[in-house]
């Protein structure tokens, strides 16, 4: 069965460093797609990166990385110089497809990050 | 000039209530959804629709009902209120494949 995993419920960072939140994932199709995702306190979902299986480059939007090891199954985020607004919940999904029609994101438990001042 | 828009944002009401809420998208995608956030924020599907037809129903209770009238709106009835319905509701959509893949703000339903 499609799977993710975030080992880390919680993470504290200090601000201006970097952080990787941790996120493996376990699927038996070829093609597929990983999401990361931000849900601070006010409860929307903003998106943040994303990496197909079939992309050679590791995705990057502005602070953000994605470290995508296929062979190891992993997809972590990387947040460089880490902002007290970065503070949030933070979570990695997967889509499968281009067969899953129906579209739908598996969602790893999330990882709360905190940034000190 | 919201890309997914869902109202009500919260919604407070009786057990053994009906109540409905509604989602519209204006990113010309093909697929919308509904998700459930349950108290410890695990994300799960409930439903999808593609292009108006019903492609998941992720084993959820009958009493909840989806309604697509449209491509570009999805509406999420649900009868007959249960404590147990308390969460956070998104509604998403996406293109069939691909990274576009967007959340509105959420409803947080709370049943009392």
């Amino acid at each position: 069965a499609q799977k993710i995993t975030q080992t880390q419920p919680g993470m504290f960072v200090q601000e201006k460093e970097a952080v990787t939140l941790d996120c493996t994932y376990d699927t038996s199709d070829q093609s597929y797609g990983l999401f990361w995702y931000k849900q601070p306190s006010s409860g929307e979902m903003i998106f943040l990166i994303y990496q197909g299986s079939y992309d050679e480059q590791n995705a990057t939007e502005g602070r953000y990385s994605l470290n995508f090891q296929k062979a190891r199954k992993s997809a972590n985020l990387v947040i460089s110089a880490s902002q007290l607004g970065d503070s949030a919940m933070y979570f990695c999904a997967m889509r499968e497809g281009p067969n899953n029609q129906g579209g739908k994101l598996i969602f790893g438990q999330g990882t709360e990050l905190s940034v000190k001042p | 000039d919201t890309a997914v828009s869902q109202t009500p944002k919260y919604l407070v009401t009786q057990m053994g209530n009906d109540k409905s809420i509604k989602c519209e998208q204006n990113l010309g995608h093909d697929t919308m959804y509904w998700y459930k956030q349950d108290s410890k924020k695990f994300l799960k599907i409930m439903f999808s629709y593609n292009n108006k037809e019903l492609i998941i129903n992720e084993t959820v209770p009958n009493r909840f009902s989806p309604k697509s009238p449209d491509k570009a709106h999805l509406n999420l009835h649900i009868n007959s209120l249960e404590l147990g319905d308390s969460a956070v509701y998104f509604c998403a959509s996406s293109l069939t494949t691909g990274k576009g893949y967007t959340f509105g703000s959420g409803t947080r339903l709370t049943v009392v």
